[in-house]
């Protein structure tokens, strides 16, 4: 049980588009999920948090205009970076909770490379 | 005071040994405190996780240790074998906050045939 999927796993594409990535919670209501991204060989920085039905939760330096999050349902949340530049590239991760109770259950992940 | 330190950054074992992951925290209200383990390309997956009020907790070969006192913890991986290398993370919460978690830096884990 308790399955995060993330889709897509890779995306590749070029500088100024907008990319959209999906994190569904399979066998769960996530009333919380947690978006991270994770530069090779670091740990895991938190971007966002998002309940559902509410606004995101930025974390400081994390550019909300940027990174668009939408927790629409309790079993799906979106991440899309608006306007990627190289820069964006990275490996972003979500993972997903029941409110009050652990753990977190993390996504395997999309590997962003912006050209 | 949200940080979590982690040691070693890498740690090289034979097969069969037993590697020790240390991480110490500064906040004292953090109350739940899980160890990932992440492949290359993929997301982590909790191994195993411990609250304050017990010193020991132990699922199949991963044991954590607790001192709330020195606040630290640590994982150790008993018969440590090929498969398990890969990179571990500790990482603190607090329940209140939300559950927001706090990652250590990570410990790349490779162990030996």
């Amino acid at each position: 049980g308790a399955v995060v999927s993330q889709h897509p796993s890779r995306v590749i594409c070029k500088s100024g588009t907008s990319v959209k990535i999906e994190c569904r919670s399979l066998d769960f209501q996530a009333t919380t999920m947690f978006w991270y991204r994770q530069f090779p060989k670091q740990s895991l920085m938190l971007m966002a948090t998002s309940n559902e039905g509410s606004k995101a939760t930025y974390e400081q330096g994390v550019e909300k205009d940027k990174f668009l999050i939408n927790h629409a349902s309790l079993t799906l949340s979106t991440l899309t970076v608006t306007s990627a530049h190289p820069e964006d590239s990275s490996f972003y991760i979500c993972s997903a909770r029941v409110a009050g109770l652990q753990p977190q259950h993390f996504g395997d992940g999309t590997r962003l490379s912006i050209l | 005071q949200q940080q979590v330190k982690q040691s070693p950054q890498s740690l090289i074992v034979q097969k069969g040994g037993i590697p020790i992951i240390n991480c110490a925290y500064e906040n004292t209200a953090f109350d739940y405190f899980p160890w990932y383990q992440q492949f290359p390309g993929k997301g982590p997956a909790l191994l195993i996780a411990i609250r304050p009020d017990v010193s020991e907790k132990k699922e199949g070969r991963f044991t954590i240790s607790f001192n709330k006192s020195a606040k630290q913890f640590s994982l150790h991986i008993m018969d440590s074998q090929p498969g398990d290398s890969a990179t571990y993370f500790c990482a603190a919460s607090k329940e209140t906050s939300g559950s927001r978690l706090t990652f250590g830096e990570g410990t790349q884990l490779t162990v030996n045939p």
